[in-house]
């Protein structure tokens, strides 16, 4: 399979602990981005690198969330401390963006996230 | 108000119907992006305009830039067809990230 792949693709967790999702972009893709979606609404932008640099970070994500791309493969998103407000499907795309007018985004199945 | 607007939320048809569902925004754009989502998460992007339209099959996007809207038809629509869609913009010129309207759930009755 040759997409992005996300895992785990579910998580459930009791509040106050740590956990840490992973994204493989599919491979020569330069840009990857991390979304987060909530029942019924669409999904929201939380970061996105392009290579190894974190280029852009929304004000939605707090301190407690951080995210890496080491060697501009691989993707980690980590939550500290989660809270039950950040129960939500965390979704990763990547893309080869040439220019920004024609960049089509590839997106995983997602990592469901449940906090207790 | 949100920045992407889609109507209807929800909407509901006979198999073979034509399909319309509407996205309209506030903010000036580079381009616009129609994806679909199935159940289970998975959202596979259909289309991505800047202007003028698009045909994929019995899909068929349009975009009124002046007019900041956007229609995605789908013609002898099919069960299979039923997903929510989603309408997403890019913001501005410089801007990477996607601006993601609700969703519009369809669901096609055989």
């Amino acid at each position: 399979d040759t997409g992005v792949s996300q895992n785990p693709r579910h998580k459930i967790t009791k509040r106050g602990q740590n956990v840490t999702f992973r994204c493989d972009p599919i491979s020569e893709h330069n840009r990857l981005y991390w979304y987060r979606q909530t029942l019924g609404q669409g999904p929201e932008f939380l970061t996105y690198f392009q290579n190894e640099a974190q280029l852009e970070k929304s004000r939605l994500l707090s301190d407690r969330f951080s995210a890496e791309r080491p060697k501009g493969s691989f993707s980690t998103l980590e939550i500290q401390r989660t809270e039950q407000g950040d129960s939500a499907m965390y979704l990763c795309a990547s893309s080869l963006a040439l220019l920004a007018t024609n960049e089509k985004l590839f997106f995983g199945s997602g990592t469901q996230l449940s906090v207790l | 108000k949100n920045e992407v607007e889609q109507s209807p939320q929800n909407l509901t048809a006979q198999e073979g119907e034509f399909i319309t569902i509407n996205c309209s925004y506030s903010v000036g754009i580079s381009a616009l992006h129609w994806l679909q989502q199935h159940p289970g998460g998975g959202i596979v992007s259909l289309f991505m305009l800047s202007s003028g339209k698009k045909k994929h099959g019995r899909l068929i996007a349009t975009i009124n830039i002046q007019e900041k809207h956007s229609s995605l038809h789908i013609t002898a629509s099919h069960p299979r067809d039923s997903a929510v869609y989603i309408c997403a913009v890019r913001p501005g010129q410089g801007a990477q990230k996607l601006v993601f309207g609700q969703g519009t759930r369809l669901t096609i009755n055989p």
